[in-house]
């Protein structure tokens, strides 16, 4: 199965600035099959980003995602308060669909 | 609005058995495949099972292959995961996850239960 390492594990920013995510997988993902998902406390994933760079319904556009293969990012360009929580990638490109273990975004 | 809400977790002992519900409302269930996720606190989700649209597909994690089985009635637009031999390390937040897809092939999750807590522990 594809192993997602996300990095930072945590990351301590202030609002209006910029947070960058990264996921990097044991093997390459086929077709940019990765999404981004946020999770705040008590409350179930958000879909945020789906084929590695396409921003789901009603996602701001503050939220960008790129990469390919096996190195992939997610930008929130100015972080505004709501957006202090866990982040996580997921892979969808091989079977099991595997997840990242996560990025805590805290407030600074 | 889409919404989908899980029930029947709760507290059950090794090797016993217990079974989730997912009703659903909000979409055209029949249309689209289905999926069980699960997750530790302070972990990353973890894939568990999937339908496809009409039940004739499903696939599993290794971790619960020969113990779980999903099922889905889409005339209740409601999915199920019958959960036997429960082991302590199945103790987990269990969500429903809808797929904009049909097929069971691995996809990303575009709308999500609340979840619900299920605890193995004697």
């Amino acid at each position: 199965e594809i192993v997602l390492t996300q990095s930072p594990g945590s990351l301590s920013l202030s609002p209006g600035e910029r947070a960058t995510l990264s996921c990097r997988a044991s093997r390459g993902v086929s077709s940019d099959y990765l999404a981004w998902y946020q999770q705040k406390p008590g409350q179930s994933p958000k879909l945020l980003i789906y084929g590695a760079s396409t921003r789901a319904t009603g996602i701001p556009d503050r939220f960008s995602g790129s990469g390919s293969s096996k190195d992939f990012t997610l930008t929130i360009s100015r972080l505004e308060p709501e957006d202090f929580a866990v982040y996580f990638c997921q892979q969808y490109g091989l079977a099991p669909l595997t997840f990242g273990q996560g990025t805590r975004l805290e407030i600074k | 609005e889409e919404y989908l809400v899980e029930s029947g977790g709760g507290l059950v002992q090794p090797g016993r058995a217990l079974r989730l519900s997912c009703a659903t409302s909000g979409f055209t269930f029949v249309d689209f495949a289905m999926h069980w996720v699960r997750q530790v606190p302070g972990k990353g989700p973890q894939w568990v099972s999937s339908i496809n649209w009409n039940g004739d597909s499903t696939a599993y994690a290794d971790s619960v292959k020969g113990r779980f089985t999903i099922s889905r009635d889409n005339a209740k637009s409601s999915l199920y995961l019958q959960m036997n031999s429960l082991r302590p390390e199945d103790t987990a937040f269990y969500y429903c996850a809808k797929a904009p897809n049909w097929g069971n092939a691995p996809y990303y999750f575009d709308s999500w239960g609340q979840g619900i807590q299920v605890t193995v522990s004697s």
